[in-house]
């Protein structure tokens, strides 16, 4: 069944640590992207790809950077994490022809 | 000025009620509409979507989109306790790459 996944769900981890979250789609879909969204607050795009080789930045300003060597993988990496970043942190991807965006089942972080 | 309006709620049903949730746009070249289901610190599930204008069914729920109004809603009859959840409206252009969220609305359905 074609799906969307993101692991770690949950991390905890100290000021400073470098972490990479993890987001893959079998579904074929060129386009991916993350949000950021915190509890009872409205989704903020931080990245988007088009398709391999291919990334821009989204609305939120963000420290996190991302990369799309294939098709199927976009992960995102926080290079020194620290408290403000904690949020939950929101994988999709979107299919062209019907315009519609599908979403992962998220990866909270806590920053101590 | 938001290009997608969601009134947050919270909104609060007894079970078996008929739900009205609605969203407000200002871009009138928005072609793509959706209805997202959030459960708390889950992802959001794509319930419903519509190209241009019209009404869809799927069960208990339906969509519906005014483009002459800028309006669109999902009216959820029936309602039960499970659809308890945080809803979602979001809308795409024809061409480009970018969706666009509402806040999301909160609904409690009492059993």
């Amino acid at each position: 069944e074609a799906d969307i996944y993101q692991t770690p769900r949950y991390l905890v981890i100290g000021t400073g640590k470098k972490i990479t979250l993890e987001c893959s789609q079998t579904m074929g879909h060129d386009k991916m992207y993350w949000y950021q969204q915190d509890p009872g607050m409205e989704l903020h795009l931080i990245h988007y790809s088009y398709g391999v080789n291919s990334t821009e930045k989204g609305d939120l300003s963000s420290e996190s950077t991302v990369s799309r060597i294939r098709t199927e993988h976009f992960p995102l990496t926080l290079e020194s994490a620290r408290p403000s970043h904690t949020s939950q942190y929101l994988c999709a991807s979107s299919e062209y022809s019907r315009g519609v965006q599908f979403f992962g089942p998220g990866t909270r972080l806590t920053v101590l | 000025q938001k290009e997608v309006e969601q009134d947050p709620g919270p909104l609060s049903v007894p079970e078996g009620a008929i739900v009205s949730l609605n969203c407000t746009y200002s871009n009138s070249a928005f072609q793509y509409f959706m209805w997202y289901r959030q459960y708390s610190r889950k992802g959001p599930e794509l319930l419903m979507y519509t190209y241009s204008s019209g009404n869809k069914e799927d069960g208990r729920f339906t969509a519906q989109v005014d483009k002459s109004s800028k309006y669109i809603s999902l009216f959820i009859r029936d309602s039960q306790p499970s659809d308890s959840a945080t809803y979602l409206c979001a809308m795409r252009l024809n061409t480009g790459n970018q969706f666009y969220f509402g806040t999301g609305t909160s609904l409690t359905v009492i059993p």
